[in-house]
């Protein structure tokens, strides 16, 4: 298996420009999160899917941000217009169940965005 | 402050010794995981706790959980230059779906 796929990798855009980044999660896996790490907060959730539907994006900093996954192996999160404080690397992760006591997962390299 | 804070932030270590490093919650849990971060890399999952369980091994891993405490700890014995990363912590929390709430990570190095 390719493991998560995110593109592109590196995202360089200016201030208020719109920004997207793709994730595709391991093939059968039905939970798919999209995470931002900075070093001053850290690794933060800021939603997730179950089975393609959103069920918990209190994590997404504000309207600018929205994120779709109109099928299984695909999302996207869309910055809009994007600001330097968005500047961060943004993981996308998948698990393969989501009922029950819970998995692991798997993550994405990343993709490294800077706003300038 | 966060659920799944580690302890110590920072570590470092020679090539041979072991390395411990701690992380406490503050609410119920399903279940604790391990992950390790290289530079510039994604997360890589090391190991699940659930919380019925008390300790679990992976090759030179071993995880303790005290759900008593609200704290989980991870040993890496015979540490090799290669397990130079940080690690974090991951609690499933019984009220919060299927999401987790990383810590802030302990970074490791470890000196050849």
């Amino acid at each position: 298996d390719a493991g998560v796929i995110q593109s592109p990798r590196h995202e360089v855009t200016e201030m208020g420009q719109e920004v997207t980044l793709r994730c595709k999660p391991i093939s059968g896996h039905n939970s798919l999160f999209w995470y931002r790490q900075t070093m001053m907060r850290g690794l933060e959730l800021l939603i997730y899917f179950n089975n393609n539907v959103p069920i918990d994006d209190s994590g997404m900093p504000e309207d600018r941000f929205s994120a779709k996954m109109p099928n299984a192996s695909f999302s996207t999160l869309k910055i809009q217009p994007s600001e330097p404080r968005d500047s961060a690397v943004y993981f996308c992760a998948s698990s393969p169940r989501w009922e029950g006591v819970g998995y692991e997962q798997y993550f994405g390299p990343g993709t490294r965005l800077t706003v300038t | 402050s966060q659920q799944g804070e580690e302890d110590p932030q920072a570590l470092s270590i020679q090539e041979g010794e072991n390395a411990t490093m701690n992380c406490s919650y503050k609410t119920s849990i399903n279940n604790l995981q391990w992950y390790r971060q290289n530079s510039g890399r994604g997360l890589v999952h090391l190991i699940l706790i659930r919380s019925n369980e008390r300790e679990k091994h992976s090759g030179r891993l071993r995880v303790t959980l005290d759900t008593s405490k609200k704290s989980s700890s991870l040993l890496i014995t015979a540490s090799r230059a290669a397990d130079t990363a940080s690690y974090f912590c991951a609690a499933r929390l019984q009220a919060a779906g299927n999401k987790l709430t990383f810590g802030g990570g302990t970074r490791v190095l470890v000196k050849p």
